[in-house]
């Protein structure tokens, strides 16, 4: 069936990266974008960003410019998502889904999530 | 400025109907939302895209009780026979040339 499967619990110090990874199955990865999302604890959704695996485009929020970096490969159809310079306010669940290959255009309704990944940074 | 609004509560009793509504900043009454929902513990699951004309497309396995409606810039998302497995968290989603939002939520509690 379609499923985003996402990478497990991670614990960084403040000032370190983290890398997320989102692997994809069920369908065909270069149709379709992958867009990230966290989520604070006892707070709401933030969309963070997305990529087209099919022209490597990504689109992130102003936020977390300079700050994010997200990228495919399509040989094992997984998407990754890096964050550095953590501080604690990225404390998180990070969610990616499955959204439109089209980030300018169209519609685009996050239609699978992933299960979410935990990153916690504390010194 | 495209921003979606969500009251941050609603209750109802088991077995009873709920609307929750999801409303779009002015001059963006015509845009297509989704309704998602978050199961206390759980991640967000994908429940149906919301036309202006009320339209709707389901995801898989989304129970015949989700219906969804419009009403000039209000998007409802009706739940008929309340199950205590629809208390959760519902956010609506919406998108734009270069911008994607998300409400803040609607608490719903099955009393």
């Amino acid at each position: 069936q379609v499923q985003l499967v996402q990478s497990g619990v991670e614990v960084k110090k403040p000032g370190a990266s983290v890398k997320v990874s989102c692997k994809a199955s069920g369908y065909t990865f270069s149709s379709y974008g992958i867009t990230w999302v966290r989520q604070a604890p006892g707070q709401g959704l933030e969309w963070m960003g997305c990529v087209s695996p099919y022209t490597g485009n990504t689109n992130y929020a102003q936020n977390l410019q300079g700050r994010v970096t997200m990228t495919t490969d399509t040989s094992t159809s997984t998407a990754y998502m890096e964050l550095g310079s953590l501080r604690s306010d990225d404390t998180a669940v990070y969610y990616c889904a499955r959204s439109s290959h089209d980030f300018w255009s169209g519609d685009d309704a996050f239609d699978i999530w992933g299960q979410g990944t935990m990153v916690t940074v504390s010194s | 400025q495209l921003v979606v609004t969500q009251s941050p509560s609603a209750s109802a009793a088991l077995g009873a109907s709920v609307k929750l509504t999801c409303t779009l900043s002015s001059g963006h009454s015509y845009y297509a939302i989704a309704w998602h929902q978050q199961q206390p513990e759980k991640g967000p699951r994908y429940l149906m895209k919301l036309n202006s004309d009320g339209s709707h497309n389901k995801g898989d396995g989304i129970p015949d009780r989700f219906s969804g409606s419009s009403s000039g810039a209000e998007r409802y998302l009706t739940i008929s026979s309340l199950q205590s497995e629809d208390e959760g968290d519902y956010y609506c989603q919406t998108w734009g040339t270069g911008i994607r939002v998300f409400g803040g939520g609607t608490k719903l509690t099955v009393l």
